[in-house]
């Protein structure tokens, strides 16, 4: 029930297009869901959040759509350029709660230019 | 200073070295983190400190011994590791103590290679 899904496992869009990375959980306590963007040699950067009250959260380019009824949440990354070549990783924690970050198992998108 | 930073960047050791880890932060965050990075998996939480004190350990073997010298400090000492051993080791850290709604901030790793 710890679970978080995520697909696909890479993605290759050209310049200009748009990104979409899903993810799915099953644990019903999860309020918090983060992004993880990773370059090669660095370490994972939050790059956008979301919590169950809204179902949209946009900053800038990068989009997270939320359907709670579905438990299932996605980034959308708009207009993407070669830069946003990286891993994302999904997450889910429970706020306020010891338990850690729930990771997804990671998407590597490739944006050709 | 946004940042945490961790020493050395690589490292290669025999299974019957010792070494140690360094992260450091200077954000004035309560809880540091210890992660294990295999190439194309998420990262595997290992410990956790909370002012300073060890909270959680996600069952690592003692052959993974971390330290909390004080709150900008965090060190992982290695003794008698194994090949499967070898990945990315991530440092991080967060204002409050627990991560549900708290912005987790990266090292760049150490990547550590044992032969």
């Amino acid at each position: 029930q710890q679970q978080v899904k995520q697909s696909p496992q890479s993605l290759i869009v050209q310049k200009g297009g748009i990104s979409i990375i899903n993810c799915a959980y099953e644990n019903t306590a999860f309020d918090y869901f983060p992004w993880y963007q990773q370059f090669p040699g660095k370490g994972p950067a939050l790059l956008i959040a979301i919590r169950p009250d809204v179902s949209e959260k946009k900053e800038g380019r990068f989009t997270i759509s939320f359907n709670k009824s579905a438990k299932q949440f996605s980034l959308h990354i708009m207009d993407s350029q070669p830069g946003d070549s990286a891993t994302y990783f999904c997450a889910a924690t429970s706020s306020g709660s010891a338990r850690q970050l729930t990771f997804g198992s990671g998407t590597q998108l490739t944006v050709l230019p | 200073d946004t940042e945490v930073t961790q020493t050395p960047k690589h490292l290669v050791m025999g299974m019957t070295n010792k070494k140690s880890l360094k992260c450091e932060q200077h954000m004035g965050h309560r809880a540091m983190y210890w992660y294990k990075q295999k190439a194309k998996k998420p990262p595997e939480l290992m410990f956790v400190y909370s002012y300073e004190k060890l909270s959680i350990n996600e069952s690592v073997p003692s052959r993974f011994s971390p330290e909390c010298p004080n709150s900008s400090l965090l060190n992982l000492h290695l003794h008698a590791l194994q090949p499967e051993d070898s990945a990315l080791y991530l440092c991080a850290s967060s204002q409050g103590v627990y991560p549900g709604g708290e912005k987790l901030f990266f090292g760049s790793g150490t990547q550590l290679s044992v032969l």
